[in-house]
């Protein structure tokens, strides 16, 4: 049992770029979070999903957007990355409880 | 807005001391409260959940209350060790039924000296 897997651990992107956040669990749990921590701060909520091809926004959404097309994998996507994008992003499931992946450091200059 | 309060401030202690951290929340009443443990460079771990109806759970040395009308809860370690040096953060049920979503504090540093 992996648990959640988040790639990549650690990536510089530059103003303007694109890229995908990837995570996948295999507790073949339904509830998914995306959530992002800046420094001395608590997790902040980005999207989530309660099942396969439904999501929602949390709290702080704008810049991102998620899919959800398996129960194992709910990717994030940032489009257009601006430096306040800078943080690192943690990935969880939760069967009641929330399992976190490892997270991602991003890094946009 | 729903709030949630935990001591920015680290919390150094001794080992073999008592630590107590505070999680304060207002504008709310959740079904429940955890509590995870959060070391640098990796995502946290879940360590208890505290029902609304329970005043006090306990697993091994932690034990945390929740008190509902004061709206908090605290969170104890006993008979601490050095490798009880982290951040722990507490989280509220998100309000909505049948989402899981929590709420975070931003945690509270326990440094715990040989």
């Amino acid at each position: 049992n992996a648990g959640v897997t988040q790639t990549p651990k650690f990536r510089i992107l530059k103003i303007g770029q694109s890229m995908t956040l990837q995570c996948t669990q295999d507790m073949n749990h339904n509830y998914m979070y995306w959530y992002r921590q800046d420094p001395g701060m608590g997790l902040k909520l980005i999207y989530y999903s309660v099942g396969a091809g439904i999501t929602d926004k949390g709290e702080v959404p704008n810049g991102y957007n998620v899919s959800r097309s398996t129960t194992e994998d709910f990717p994030l996507r940032l489009e257009l990355a601006a430096p306040s994008q800078t943080s690192v992003y943690f990935c969880a499931s939760s069967s009641g409880t929330q399992y976190f992946g490892p997270g991602t450091r991003l890094l946009v200059l | 807005s729903q709030k949630i309060e935990q001591n920015s401030e680290a919390l150094n202690i001794q080992e073999g001391k008592t630590a107590t951290l505070t999680c304060n929340y207002t504008n709310y009443s959740p079904a429940y409260l955890q509590w995870y443990r959060q070391d640098p460079g990796r995502g946290p771990v879940f360590l208890l959940l505290i029902r609304e109806n329970e005043k006090e759970k306990r697993k091994e040395r932690l034990k945390v209350t929740f008190d509902t009308t004061l709206k908090q809860s605290l969170f104890h370690i006993t008979a601490s060790q050095p490798a009880d040096s982290a951040t722990y953060l507490c989280a509220l049920e998100g309000g909505s039924s049948n989402t899981g979503k929590l709420i975070f504090g931003q945690g509270t540093t326990l440094q715990v000296k040989p």
